[in-house]
């Protein structure tokens, strides 16, 4: 089955920026999404088709999908940012996969 | 405005089924599938599958094959999933979310807390 692998936890001081990464086996051949979560809450979609952000999504998120990994990224990372991420990926055959998760934590 | 509400919470003996609802409003339900994702406490989300809320067709995760049943009443705008032989590490919130393909999970119900316990 097909896998994606995230770091367990990413530290960002306020104002820099985070990247958080997703590796798969040539996941540039998927289109990824990437998901926030606040403890207790259900997730929000923050990206998708890999650098698309929904409508109410902050300029500051954006995406990347190249070789082996996709890439969030948070420029100017707020302390409201602090949340879990998740990517996923998504082809016709694989149909839906979420990454192993990230815990961002704002210093 | 796009909305997905879940029934409540359910608590199960192990063995049991357990049948969690979704109904969607503010949008044409046949429009979108409606996906099936899970959460065991302190846990990562887990896909569980979908179902094509037009067609009615499905697609489940390997490791929920033959234990899930994913079906829609196009009449009431609502989805069901169905979770058959439950075991302890069923325990988990499930949630819904419309999605179609690439463009992601944009709208996700509230979760409901399935609990198995004996």
């Amino acid at each position: 089955s097909y896998e994606l692998t995230q770091p367990p936890s990413v530290s960002v001081s306020p104002g820099q920026t985070a990247s958080i990464t997703c590796s798969g086996d040539k996941l540039e051949n998927k289109y990824t999404c990437w998901y926030q979560q606040k403890p207790g809450q259900s997730p929000v979609l923050v990206i998708y088709q890999d650098s698309m952000r929904p409508s109410g999504i902050p300029e500051r998120f954006s995406g990347s999908n190249s070789g082996n990994t996709a890439t969030l990224t948070i420029s100017g990372t707020q302390a409201m940012d602090e949340a879990d991420y998740y990517c996923q990926a998504w082809d016709s055959r694989t149909l839906y996969v979420f990454g192993t998760g990230t815990k961002v934590t704002v210093l | 405005q796009v909305q997905l509400v879940q029934s409540g919470a359910e608590v199960k003996k192990p063995g049991a089924s357990v049948k969690v609802s979704c109904k969607a409003s503010g949008y044409t339900f046949t429009g979108y599938y409606i996906h099936w994702v899970r959460q065991a406490p302190g846990q990562g989300l887990e896909w569980m599958g979908r179902i094509n809320t037009n067609s009615g067709g499905t697609n489940y995760a390997q490791n929920f094959q033959g234990r899930v049943t994913m079906t829609r009443d196009t009449s009431i705008s609502t989805a069901y999933l169905e979770l058959s032989r439950l075991r302890s590490d069923d325990t988990a919130v499930y949630y819904c979310a419309r999605g179609y393909d690439s463009r992601g999970l944009d709208y996700w119900g509230q979760g409901t807390l399935v609990t198995v316990s004996s």
